[in-house]
């Protein structure tokens, strides 16, 4: 079974920081998607970013990107000029074809004015 | 366009009770997954429906149930609800489904208490 692993409960960053968020994952899996979503107090779940495995070039949404490491299976996020509105539940996410998403454990962003 | 709807936002029950939870996916997307948040488990797969049909399926006992409508609209039912069952039930909606990368769509879930 896959598993995702976030070993960060809890950071924090400074506002207009860097901050990065650590994830690794375990698969037997070639081909997969890994995401990062955002749960803010409103509980909804938002989509960051999401990497496909086959792409060695790692994905980037404006202040987001993401560090892929498929021979480590790692795959952290980093927010460059962190806001305010960044602070959030931050969860790493695996998914296979014909399988349902395995989210980590999520780590809890606190951004500091 | 309209997002994923759940409703109710917010359910007390007791336990022994059974409870229905509904979600709209977003027009035209076929797909609808469900997941159970707890402090302690995390994020867990409950099931996923496609066009009517369940597709894939979670490890959860068997008071945990769905179905899903022809307007994709589905519904998770939860019998003899026990003190544990109480989470953030989310739902979330998509074109093609588990499995495939089409986005997920998440709603604001519903927040149940079992006392």
């Amino acid at each position: 079974a896959q598993t995702v692993t976030q070993s960060q409960p809890e950071m924090s960053v400074q506002e207009a920081e860097t901050v990065t968020l650590s994830c690794t994952y375990d698969t037997s899996e070639s081909d997969y998607y890994l995401f990062w979503y955002k749960q803010p107090p409103s509980r909804q779940m938002i989509l960051v970013i999401r990497q496909e495995a086959y792409k060695q070039q790692n994905a980037t949404e404006n202040r987001f990107s993401v560090n892929f490491q498929k021979a480590a299976k790692s795959f952290s996020l980093k927010i460059s000029d962190s806001q305010l509105g960044d602070a959030a539940m931050y969860f790493c996410a695996y998914q296979s074809s014909g399988s349902r998403l395995t989210f980590g454990e999520g780590t809890q962003l606190t951004v500091n004015p | 366009k309209a997002g994923v709807t759940q409703t109710p936002r917010y359910l007390i029950k007791t336990r022994g009770q059974q409870v229905t939870l509904s979600c709209s996916p977003i027009s035209g997307h076929r797909s609808v997954s469900w997941y159970q948040q707890t402090p302690g488990q995390g994020l867990q797969f409950l099931f996923e429906y496609f066009s009517e049909t369940q597709r894939n399926k979670g490890n959860f006992p068997g008071r945990f149930s769905g179905r899903q409508f022809s307007n994709s609209r589905s519904e998770m039912n939860v019998s003899t609800l026990e003190l544990g069952d109480s989470a953030l039930y989310l739902c979330a909606s998509s074109l093609l489904g588990v499995g495939t990368d089409a986005e997920a769509f998440f709603g604001q879930g519903t927040r149940l208490t079992v006392v």
